[in-house]
């Protein structure tokens, strides 16, 4: 089955880890974003990769890294210098000319 | 700064109502307007709208574009409990102008509908 594959489903840090989420998708699929969300907000941009071995910053991209070295992996390295990870963290790829499909999310708390 | 913006950010209305929810934008190079329902973790699509002013329409769902004053409408007839959710509006802008060119998503903040039996 074709589709977007986040994992782990829940993540826990201890504060000054960094720590990697992964995001999979063997639909094809040039495009792949990383969103946060926050409880009873929408969406914000984090990262987005269009091509292998390129990446664009979005909206909050403080304390957040990535890499795409294959089409199919967009992981998200969320370091210690981000200070409020904790959060709800929702990866998408889509081919820029239908809807983004998005994985199941990744529930990542500080503790 | 691309901008995306929903109203109202919540709402709670009786079974059988109808609702409207509305987006604006304010994005470069606009390529297609997207709703999103979100019940728990993954949003599901609803509608990618592309054209000005050619409803497009799903069960007691309905979506319409306005690219001259840059806004959609969602609109829900008949609402059902299982109608409760939030509803994202995303904007896919380009940011290489090129045809083909590369383009990124961005979302509102979402409305959290509630609907009471």
């Amino acid at each position: 089955d074709g589709g977007i594959t986040q994992s782990p489903k829940y993540l826990f840090r201890k504060e000054g880890q960094n720590v990697t989420l992964s995001c999979e998708q063997n639909l094809n699929h040039d495009a792949m974003y990383w969103y946060r969300q926050d409880p009873g907000q929408g969406l914000r941009l984090i990262y987005y990769s269009q091509i292998v071995n390129d990446f664009q910053k979005g909206d909050i991209a403080e304390g957040y890294s990535v890499s795409r070295e294959k089409k199919e992996s967009f992981p998200l390295t969320v370091t210690s210098a981000q200070k409020n990870p904790t959060a709800f963290y929702l990866c998408a790829s889509a081919t820029g000319y239908t809807e983004a499909f998005f994985g199941q999310g990744t529930r990542l708390t500080v503790v | 700064e691309d901008k995306v913006v929903q109203s109202p950010l919540s709402l709670v209305v009786h079974e059988g109502d109808t609702v409207t929810l509305n987006c604006s934008y304010e994005v470069t190079n606009f390529r297609s307007l997207l709703w999103y329902k979100q019940e728990k973790k993954a949003p599901t699509f609803l509608f990618m709208l592309t054209s000005s002013g050619i409803e497009k329409k799903s069960g007691r769902l309905s979506s319409i574009l306005d690219k001259k004053e840059l806004f959609s409408i969602l609109n829900i007839t008949a609402t059902q409990t299982g109608d409760s959710a939030i509803y994202l509006c995303a904007v896919a802008a380009s940011y290489n102008p090129l045809p083909g060119g590369s383009e990124k998503l961005v979302f509102g903040k979402g409305m959290k509908l509630t609907v009471n039996p």
